[in-house]
Formats: C-alpha cells, structure tokens, sequence
C-alpha cells in the first residue's frame, strides 16, 4: 500500500503552544497535501507542497518535505482551541490521478 | 455557492440490501472521487472517474459500484456484496486542469447496516 503514515496517532497541547505533526510516505510523489478533518465532517485542504520545494507557509501553517526521507511535517503556530482536529497528509500517485492518505493525527487544543 | 454535497447524511441499510449515496458538484471539476473512511482510520479510495462515462476502480473497490453519466454527478452503490459497509463515505472533486490538483471534499454520509 502506498498509505502514508502520520505521527503521533494523537497530540494534546495547550492553547498558544506550537503542534507539530509528521507523515511519511513510501514512494516518489509530485506533490504532498495536507488537510483537516473536523469530526464528523468532510477533508478541508490546508496546503500543498511540491516536490521540488522544501518549505511553505500559509499563515500559521509552515510545512517542510524531505524528498529523500520521504517525509514532511506540519507545524501549527500559536494553537487555538479551533485548531481541534484530525490532521492528514496526501501523496499523489505516480500519475497524479489518485490520492493516498494516511491514517491521520488527532490534535487537540486545550483553552 | 460553489460546492460539493452528498446526500443522505445519515442512512440505514439492511442487510442484503443495495443503497445508493449521492454526490453532486458544481465545481466544473473534471476529477471524481469516493473514498471510505473507518473510526480512527485514514481515507481508503473506492473508485475514481476522470471523464464521464469513464472509471477506475481504486484499492477497494469489491462490493461497490459507480456511474458517471454527468460531469456534476458520480453516485456510488453500496450493494449487498460488500461484506463490512458499515463507514463513513467521502466524496471529493478537483479540477485536473493546471498543477493544483487539491480535493474538494463533501460533508460525507454516514452509512450503517443493521
């Protein structure tokens, strides 16, 4: 299976504390996502690394990507209680028609 | 509103019974998507459809089945083959067109079999 990996399974902080979350994945990609899961809901994308690039912002979101450790991680700055959520990552197929997610961190905020 | 919205959200199914979940975008996007999610697990893609009138079937696809007659629409079947269909399902869009290839989810619909 191409599934990514996502740790830690579950992460509590406090609220203005940074999360970190990481993913790794098994084979070459085009491009890794992440996205956001609120219980119950449907994904919300967050952003969108390519494989040529190593560090992204979007506001309080910074990702990195290790091509040749196949990995990235997901940095939250200055939490909120909003943030509460599952996080996942996605790879892209050889062909860049499907999408393989990994198995998710749960983050939660604590006020 | 642009958007992707799937239907029931909530649906019951009997055993031995076939059940058919929506999905409907107004995206214009190209790329159709099913996925089931178990608690506490990551997305598992059931199939996927390029182009009307055309799919692929994703790693596990057993038990299901789909159309795609219309751009806007991709419905999938639940039939009664599918021996654990007990799950929450996801649909997802996105525009082939360009590098930026992100999904757009629906709200899913949460299908359990009594």
């Amino acid at each position: 299976s191409q599934q990514g990996e996502e740790d830690p399974q579950a992460l509590s902080i406090q609220e203005g504390e940074n999360a970190t979350m990481n993913c790794s994945y098994k084979t070459s990609i085009n491009n890794l996502q992440w996205y956001r899961q609120n219980s119950g809901r449907g994904l919300v994308h967050l952003i969108l690394i390519r494989s040529n690039e190593r560090e992204k912002h979007s506001g309080r979101l910074r990702v990195t990507l290790d091509t040749s450790k196949k990995s990235s991680s997901l940095l939250i700055t200055a939490s909120r209680a909003a943030d509460t959520a599952s996080y996942f990552c996605a790879t892209d197929s050889n062909t860049g028609n499907q999408f393989y997610f990994g198995t998710g961190t749960s983050l939660t905020v604590i006020p | 509103d642009g958007g992707i919205t799937q239907s029931p959200k909530y649906l019951f199914r009997k055993e031995g019974q076939n059940v058919t979940l929506s999905c409907e975008q107004n995206l214009n996007h190209d790329a159709m998507y099913w996925y089931r999610q178990d608690p506490g697990q990551g997305l598992r893609l059931i199939y996927y459809s390029q182009i009307v009138n055309d799919f692929q079937k994703g790693d596990i696809a057993e038990g299901y089945s789909v159309s795609r007659e219309k751009k806007e629409s991709f419905p999938l079947t639940v039939t009664s083959a599918q021996k654990n269909p007990t799950a929450f399902y996801l649909c997802a869009s996105s525009t082939l067109r360009g590098r930026r290839n992100e999904q757009f989810f629906g709200p899913g619909t949460r299908l359990t079999v009594l």
